[in-house]
């Protein structure tokens, strides 16, 4: 069993929907990171969080650290918001990275 | 101020051969990481630098894998020689502290296909 899980693993979208990606982890973390990955490739970093919530234009991202577990909303989705989703969290007292297998996230128009 | 960069941003080589990829970090930032997507998998880690001095290289998959960073600036990843199963995509990071709370700036990656 991974030790950083995310759900689901595909998502299908209408344009405008409001959508939920889940991340659940095992080990002990500071805080948690979710990552966007085009289709192109590249990774972009969308939040570093520890705590409470944080928005960016229509991105929500909240972690509850006591639960384990961190959620990334997309409000109002749009066809360009089609990536994978990436949560990824550094081991406790270290700099490694562990990451999800990701969520494959596409919006139709 | 420019990200990381890495180039190339695709080779396709065949088995046996050599390939090297290049990772440039922010300027400034100490801390290089370097990691590999395979198909179907997830994003793992690799190597850590600290400047030029290989802090953690216990990711690196076998010693046909070969990372330096020469002078804590940019940083190569060599393999040599290649097989199939090193196809994947090789990201870079960096950051300037590295603590675990320390926001690392990934690389767009190099995606690497072996035939």
């Amino acid at each position: 069993k991974n030790e950083v899980e995310q759900s689901p693993q595909n998502l299908t979208a209408q344009e405008g929907e409001f959508i939920t990606i889940n991340c659940s982890y095992s080990v002990g973390i500071s805080a948690l990171h979710w990552l966007q990955q085009h289709p192109g490739g590249g990774i972009v970093s969308l939040f570093m969080l520890s705590s409470g919530k944080k928005k960016h234009g229509r991105l929500i991202a909240t972690i509850n650290i006591q639960e384990k577990h961190s959620s990334l909303h997309i409000t109002a989705s749009h066809p360009r918001d089609s990536a994978v989703y990436i949560c990824a969290v550094p081991r406790s007292g270290t700099y490694k990275y562990i990451f999800g297998t990701g969520t494959r996230l596409k919006v139709l128009a | 101020e420019a990200g990381v960069t890495q180039f190339p941003s695709h080779s396709v080589i065949e088995k046996g051969q050599t390939v090297t990829l290049r990772c440039d970090p922010i300027s400034g930032h100490d801390n290089l990481y370097w990691y590999r997507r395979v198909m179907g998998k997830e994003i793992k880690f690799l190597l850590h630098f600290v400047k030029e001095s290989k802090q953690d290289e216990s990711g690196m998959p076998n010693n046909r894998f070969l990372a330096e960073r020469t002078g804590g600036t940019y940083s190569t990843l060599k393999v040599q020689p290649a097989e199939l199963e090193d196809s994947g995509v090789y990201f870079c990071a960096s950051s300037p502290r590295g603590p675990s709370t320390d926001t690392q700036y990934f690389g767009p990656g190099t995606r690497l296909t072996v035939l």
